[in-house]
């Protein structure tokens, strides 16, 4: 069946260093990838997608990297800020259709 | 601000009674959603409708219901509230350019006694 799965479910890092957050996806059929964030008390916000036909793309200081053959889906984030601390979920979703799959989410702890 | 707009923001509830979750919109997006979160399970796709008039299924439907009368309100109800609908429910909608990507909305916590 369809699952997105992350590795870790807390990661800490210290203010300055580079994040990496890691995530598993089942459904081959998933041609869309998402990543967002979700601070406490508020919805989740989205930060940046790739489609099934790209390996990496970059933002603002995130980079989202796509390994087909393994599924496999990581969000890199740039010398890490207080401000990124946060719940960082995957999320996959099919061309047309409806239906976005989360994961279960990876709380980063970013430490002064 | 255009965003989403749910109400109540929290609600305490007595098992069985009905409860209804408001979402409004005003980015005149075509599809809308609700998902639930629970800790450790992620958000959960409850409902969804791609345009007014019509509406879907998601993950874990059982309990709820949904209506979407026009573009903009895509009200949950809870029929008759149980214990294990205790969650946070998020209301999200998508269309236009980023017809992929969710906007949501702060989200409403319902607790069920």
């Amino acid at each position: 069946g369809e699952s997105v799965g992350l590795h870790l479910p807390t990661l800490s890092v210290q203010e300055g260093d580079n994040s990496i957050i890691n995530c598993a996806y089942s459904n081959s059929a998933s041609d869309y990838f998402i990543w967002y964030k979700q601070e406490s008390g508020k919805g989740p916000q989205f930060i940046i997608d790739i489609r099934s036909n790209m390996d990496k793309r970059q933002g603002q200081r995130v980079t989202v990297l796509l390994n087909k053959t393994v599924k496999h889906l990581s969000l890199q984030i740039a010398a890490t800020q207080p401000g990124d601390s946060a719940v960082y979920f995957c999320a996959e979703r099919a061309t047309g259709g409806f239906k976005t799959i989360f994961g279960a989410g990876t709380r980063l702890f970013v430490k002064a | 601000i255009a965003g989403i707009t749910q109400a109540p923001t929290s609600q305490i509830l007595a098992a069985g009674r009905r409860m209804t979750l408001r979402c409004t919109q005003d980015m005149r997006h075509n599809a809308m959603y609700w998902y639930r979160q629970d800790l450790g399970l992620g958000l959960r796709l409850i409902h969804y409708s791609n345009t007014a008039g019509t509406t879907g299924k998601g993950e874990v439907p059982d309990g709820y219901s949904v209506s979407r009368a026009n573009t903009d309100d895509f009200p949950l109800t809870l029929a008759s509230a149980v214990p294990s609908q205790t969650s946070v429910y998020f209301c999200a909608s998508s269309g236009g350019a980023g017809a992929n990507v969710l906007t949501f909305g702060a989200g409403s916590r319902l607790t069920v006694l």
